[in-house]
Formats: C-alpha cells, sequence, structure tokens
C-alpha cells in the first residue's frame, strides 16, 4: 500500500533555531516528492519539489534532501522564524506526469516560539 | 492576486440545504483540481479538470456532488442535500501540464460548516 508517513507529528522550537522534519515513503513507483507549507485555515504552498536523481533542493531557508534508495525525505529550516509556524506536508506522486495521484502524508506541525 | 481564488471563504448551512462553491484558477493553467481537507489530515481528492473535460472523480464524490468547468477557465462545486459529514475545507487547485513538474496551486478554501 502507498503510504507517506511524516514525523514528528508536532514540533515546538525557539525562534532562531533550526529544525528538520522527516518523510518516510512507500509510494512506488515514485515520481516525485514535494513539501508543502499549509498555514491554519489556508491553502498548501508549495515549498521544493524533488524527482528521482535530485538528492537536495533549498527554496530560502527551505532546504530538502532526498535518499530515493531509502526512501527517506527531510526538510530542514534555518534560523527559524514565527511565520514559520504552520503545517508542514509531504506529498509523494507516483504515476509521472499524473499528478493527480498524489499521496499526502498527515504533516508535522510546527510551532516557533518566541 | 494572480493565484488561486475561492468563494466564499466561509460557508455555514443547515443540513439539506444545496451551497455552490467558486474556483477561479490561475489563467494560463489548464488542470483544475477539488479537494476535500477534514482537521488533522492532507487533502482527499475529489476531481480534476482538463480544460472543461471533467477526465476523473474519486469515490469520495458520491452522486449528492457535482463540479463543472464549462469553459475551461473558473470551476463550481455543487453540494446538494448537505450533511453534517460534509463539513470540511474544500480546496481548490490548478496547474499547467507543460510547465514541467506540473506543480499544484492551491486556493485559500472554502471551509463549509454544516449545522
Amino acid at each position: 500500500k502507498n503510504q507517506v508517513e511524516q514525523s514528528p507529528q508536532s514540533l515546538i522550537i525557539l525562534e532562531g533555531k533550526n529544525c528538520t522534519l522527516q518523510c518516510n515513503y512507500t509510494v512506488s513507483p515514485f515520481s516525485n516528492l514535494r513539501w508543502y507549507k499549509q498555514d491554519t485555515g489556508r491553502g498548501p504552498v508549495s515549498l521544493t519539489i524533488m524527482t528521482f536523481s535530485e538528492n537536495t533542493k533549498s527554496n530560502g531557508r527551505y532546504t530538502a534532501t532526498l535518499d530515493a534508495d531509502t526512501k527517506q525525505s527531510s526538510l530542514h529550516i534555518t534560523a527559524s522564524q514565527l511565520s514559520d509556524s504552520a503545517s508542514y506536508i509531504c506529498v509523494v506522486s507516483d504515476n509521472a506526469g499524473n499528478n493527480r495521484k498524489l499521496i499526502w502524508g498527515l504533516g508535522t506541525s510546527l510551532a516557533v516560539n518566541p | 492576486d494572480t493565484g488561486v481564488s475561492q468563494n466564499p471563504r466561509h460557508k455555514i448551512t443547515k443540513r439539506g440545504q444545496n451551497v455552490t462553491f467558486r474556483c477561479d484558477p490561475i489563467s494560463e493553467h489548464n488542470r483544475l483540481y477539488w479537494y476535500r481537507q477534514t482537521l488533522g489530515q492532507g487533502p482527499e481528492f475529489l476531481t480534476y479538470f482538463q480544460n472543461e473535460a471533467q477526465l476523473e472523480k474519486s469515490r469520495l464524490l458520491s452522486d449528492r456532488f457535482s463540479a463543472e468547468r464549462p469553459k475551461g477557465s473558473f470551476s463550481t462545486l455543487e453540494i446538494q442535500r448537505t450533511e453534517q459529514g460534509d463539513s470540511a475545507m474544500y480546496l481548490c487547485a490548478s496547474s499547467q501540464t507543460s510547465a514541467g513538474t506540473n506543480t499544484q496551486y492551491f486556493g485559500p478554501g472554502t471551509r463549509l460548516t454544516v449545522l
């Protein structure tokens, strides 16, 4: 069964600190992996997308890594800001070019405190 | 603002009433998706359009749900005879199939509460 699991379920950090969120998946065949940020009451916003051949991709203070062999991905947030408080969702596509086949993780809820 | 827009942002209705939501995608995007999201869960796929053609409907989309995209631009999602279990956030997303990775851009959602 295609699954995406994320850890931790929730995380609280102090402003300015770094953190790393984890995503493990069993989706096959694998097409691409995305990280979305979702603020409470808002739609998800794409942060990064990686295909099979990409190991790392950065978007400002967000850096995502992908190990397609172990089927693991991480999202590292550097120098956290209060506005980083949100749910971070890992999404895996199992069908190249057919993006309705998205398998969503349940997300990690991040709270950045002053 | 040239992103995906959805209206209304919030809707409160009584059980048994019909509701209709609207989604305006990014103008050059040919694909439009509808999702439903409940608290603490990821979005669940409902249906998607390529231009005006509805190419797939999830089993979650019961016969009380209908979606249209008559001119290949905006889309509407109608729920007839609403039930309390329909209470959720309804998200719309759009994408452009010629843009490589076909990233979906989401709207702010319509939060439906059925009393």
